[in-house]
This record gives C-alpha cells, structure tokens and sequence, in this order.
C-alpha cells in the first residue's frame, strides 16, 4: 500500500518570500505524483504532476516541484508567493500496479498556506 | 475537457435516511472513484470502480455502499446516515494514457443532522 505524508499542516509565509511544501511518499511499485491546491470553498485543482522525464515539473502559477526518487520526495516550491496562494495544498501518488482495481491516488492531509502581507 | 458533475453541492439529511449521492462523467472513462475530505485528514478513498459493476473497497468504506450500472455513472450509497458521515464528498475519474490524469467534480457537502 502507498502512503502520502505531508510534513507540515500549516506554513506561513510572507508575501514575495520563497515557500517550499514539503511531501514524502511510500510505495513498493512505481508511481505518479501529483500536486493539487484547493482554495476557500473550491474544488480541486491540478497544480502540477509528475508522470515520467525530467524530474523537475513545472506548473501553474509559478509553481514548480522536483521528484527525488532516492528520497521518495516530491517537494513543491515556488519563488515569490503571492496572497492569493493562500490555500490548501494536496500532495498525492498514483501507483503503477497494473492489476484489477489499481490505480488508486493517495491523498496527503494537506499543508495551509497562509501568505501574510 | 473531462467533465464530472456531482448532482447537488449541499445535502442536508436526517439520521437514519438512505442518501444516494450521484456522479456522472462525460468521456467513458473505467475508473471512478469515491472520496470523502475532511479537516486535517484530507482526502480519504472510499470506493471505487474500474468497470461497470465492477467495484473495490478503499479505505474507509464502513457504512457506505456503491452502485455502477452504467459506464457513465457512479452513486455513493449511505444506506443509514450518521452524523460522522458529515463531510465534503468528492467524486473523481482517471483518464490513462499519456495524459494520465484525475478530474474531480465539484463535490456535495453533506450534512446529517
């Protein structure tokens, strides 16, 4: 079974700084991983994934991440945040296991991203 | 684009009442999945289905049932409510391929009172 921990509940900080969210995962097969933000009252929304290639992944807002395999770590960085990043934010992996019923994504509990002024 | 409706965005219900929440899809996707989200626990898995008639327990599938007669449609069955099924309820697919990825409706926050 695969597991997502997300090592921080909550981050503050302030606005133009740099921020890192920090995920681990466990796995016994290959996976995908995958980075959601979730705003007040919102929905899911997909940040960024990392299916195979380069390991540093690019995404939307200026949002990018690095899968470190040997540290089984998909941490999410940005440079300068802005305070409408204030959310949540998800990490989660998707195996590879090519049976019936696979292809399950295991959720992280989330990290709040508070971007003070 | 993938769409995934979820009938209703709030369900107020009695203890005690069957509730059926539905989830439709629009691109004949096999995969379908349930989850529930909670604070500080984030997303858990509760069902989920590969095919038609064809469905796996996830984590925590106590108390909950499914039902997938048609590719296109996945209900979450509460067969009795309780007041700790208070929750956002989350429906998703999975599109495989090159562009392997999970599209997730809107969600139904379900109260039970």
């Amino acid at each position: 079974a695969q597991s997502v921990t997300q090592l921080d509940s909550q981050v503050p900080v302030f606005e133009e700084a740099p921020v890192e969210l920090r995920c681990n995962y466990s796995s016994s097969v290959s996976v995908y991983l995958f980075w959601y933000v979730q705003y007040p009252n919102q929905g899911l929304q997909l940040l960024l994934k990392y299916l195979s290639g380069s390991t540093l992944v690019k995404g939307i807002n200026g949002f990018e991440a690095e899968f470190n395999k040997s540290q089984t770590s998909f941490h999410l960085r940005k440079p300068s945040v802005h305070i409408s990043d204030t959310a949540e934010y998800f990490c989660a992996v998707s195996d590879l296991w090519s049976g019936a019923g696979s292809y399950q994504l295991t959720f992280g509990k989330g990290t709040k991203l508070s971007v003070i002024p | 684009d993938v769409k995934v409706t979820q009938s209703s965005r709030y369900l107020v219900k009695r203890t005690g009442e069957k509730v059926f929440l539905e989830c439709v899809q629009d691109m004949d996707h096999e995969n379908m999945f349930w989850y529930r989200q909670d604070p500080g626990l984030g997303l858990r898995l509760i069902y989920f289905s590969y095919d038609v008639k064809m469905k796996e327990k996830g984590d925590i599938p106590e108390g909950y049932s499914v039902s997938r007669e048609k590719k296109e449609r996945f209900s979450l069955i509460l067969e009795s409510a309780s007041t700790n099924q208070t929750s956002m309820y989350l429906c998703a697919t999975l599109m495989q391929g090159p562009h392997y990825g999970y599209t997730f409706g809107s969600g139904t926050r379900l109260t039970v009172v």
